[in-house]
């Protein structure tokens, strides 16, 4: 069965700091791989999405990016970290089925790790 | 611009009570609608739906969607204190699986 780990679970940070959250996923092959960021109270907001090696999506600007160094592994990161940046992360797979043309068709649900609590002092 | 928007934001109970959660949005090019539970960290799947009219159960919960009116509804029956959680709803909008989140139904169940 497939399984998606994310670590660290919480993580207090001085401003200016670095930042890495890392997510591997166990289990599957080639899937799309997800960052999102929850503020309290609030939905997702999608941060990254990878549908391969290498390949990366930004989706809002942001003093955030994001690595996919292997297929199952998904990587965000910081140079300086900024108050704003608070905030619980997700990492989320989906499965993927090969379309005409090429790409990653992922019409199916997403599974989500445990997050990561980050806390910007 | 994309949205999905739930109501009720809150919503408090008692066991046994039956509870219709609401789900609108305006999305170009759907795909699909998903529902997910958040208890404390992560979302648990729920459901997926992709096609109007055709109710999906599992178990106390059900949904259904309306494509033609843009929204889609999460009863749940005979509540139990540990559905207690954030219900989220979001919609699938293009092939890679990218998705527009609602903020949530907070369903507090008392005994």
């Amino acid at each position: 069965s497939q399984t998606i780990h994310q670590w660290p679970a919480t993580l207090v940070q001085p401003v200016g700091s670095p930042l890495s959250l890392e997510c591997t996923v166990e289990g599957t092959s080639n899937p799309n791989l997800y960052w999102y960021r929850q503020a309290a109270g609030r939905g997702l907001q999608l941060l990254f999405y990878s549908v391969g090696i290498g390949q990366i999506s930004s989706e809002v600007p942001q003093n955030l990016s994001a690595s996919r160094p292997q297929d199952r592994q998904f990587i965000l990161s910081s140079k300086k970290l900024l108050l704003s940046d608070s905030g619980f992360y997700l990492c989320a797979w989906s499965g993927t089925v090969s379309s005409k043309g090429g790409g990653h068709n992922s019409n199916q649900p997403q599974h989500f790790g445990d997050g990561t609590r980050l806390s910007i002092l | 611009e994309d949205k999905v928007v739930q109501s009720p934001l809150s919503l408090v109970v008692h066991e046994g009570d039956t509870v219709t959660l609401n789900c609108s949005y305006e999305v170009t090019n759907f795909r699909s609608l998903l529902w997910y539970k958040q208890e404390k960290k992560a979302p648990t799947f729920l459901f997926m739906l992709t096609s109007s009219g055709i109710e999906k159960k599992s178990g106390r919960l059900s949904s259904i969607l309306d494509k033609k009116e843009l929204f889609s509804i999460l009863n749940i029956t005979a509540t139990q204190t540990g559905d207690s959680a954030v219900y989220l709803c979001a919609v699938v909008y293009t092939n890679a699986g990218k998705s527009t989140f609602g903020d949530g139904t907070t369903l507090t169940v008392k005994p």
